[in-house]
């Protein structure tokens, strides 16, 4: 199993592009979420998923969305990139508790 | 609001020597407590998680100390070693809510030879 895969692995914007970061689990996980981590927060939670076509917010969901078509893949959608939105990308999927992390995005937004 | 506070924010400790990490929750609703554990350019790894029904989770070099009193939790790595420099976060979340983990801020471990 490959695990959590995502792409690109990095990536660089200007102020107000828009790009998809791509996500594909192949462990038939029900629940996918994406993070975001900045130096001296942690991780962060955006948005959720607890199955196909089901998603819900995180604590910091501003200017990114998401959906799910399939239970493999759950895309994360910047519309118009900002500064702001400069950081680590990581994709988790869980079944359990236990969350499995992607490797990440580094988006850079200039 | 941060609900999980976590302490060193660097920490340096010699080959063999404790590496002690510290983290303070504020909701009592929180029953479930991992740590997880990455390196650089990887994403976290869950490195051992516990409850708050027991007060000790050890699990190799690696254990928990749990004070549900305190609402506080720690890792202790014991005869730490170069390969576990890392930074380690710990986290919690409740049960039906597994999907809000939240995390501290992190401790970048680094174990000098």
């Amino acid at each position: 199993n490959a695990g959590v895969t995502q792409t690109p692995k990095f990536q660089v914007l200007k102020t107000g592009q828009s790009m998809t970061l791509q996500c594909a689990q192949d462990m038939n996980h029900e629940y996918m979420s994406w993070y975001r981590q900045d130096p001296g927060m942690g991780l962060r939670l955006i948005h959720y998923s607890v199955g196909a076509g089901i998603t819900d917010q995180g604590e910091v969901p501003n200017g990114y969305n998401v959906s799910r078509s399939t239970t493999e893949d759950f895309p994360l959608r910047l519309l118009s990139a900002a500064p702001s939105q400069t950081s680590v990308y990581f994709c988790a999927s869980r079944q359990g508790p236990e969350q499995y992390f992607g490797p990440g995005t580094r988006l850079t937004v200039t | 609001q941060q609900q999980v506070k976590q302490s060193p924010q660097s920490l340096i400790v010699q080959k063999g020597g404790i590496s002690i990490i510290n983290c303070a929750y504020e909701n009592t609703a929180f029953d479930y407590f991992p740590w997880y554990q990455q390196f650089p350019g990887k994403g976290p790894a869950l490195l051992i998680a516990i409850r708050p029904d027991v007060s000790e989770k050890k699990e190799g070099r690696f254990t928990i100390s749990f004070n549900k009193s305190a609402k506080q939790f720690s890792l202790h790595i014991m005869d730490s070693q170069p390969g576990d420099s890392a930074t380690y976060f710990c986290a919690a979340s409740y049960s039906g809510g597994y999907n809000k983990l939240i995390f501290g801020a992190g401790t970048r471990l680094a174990v000098h030879p």
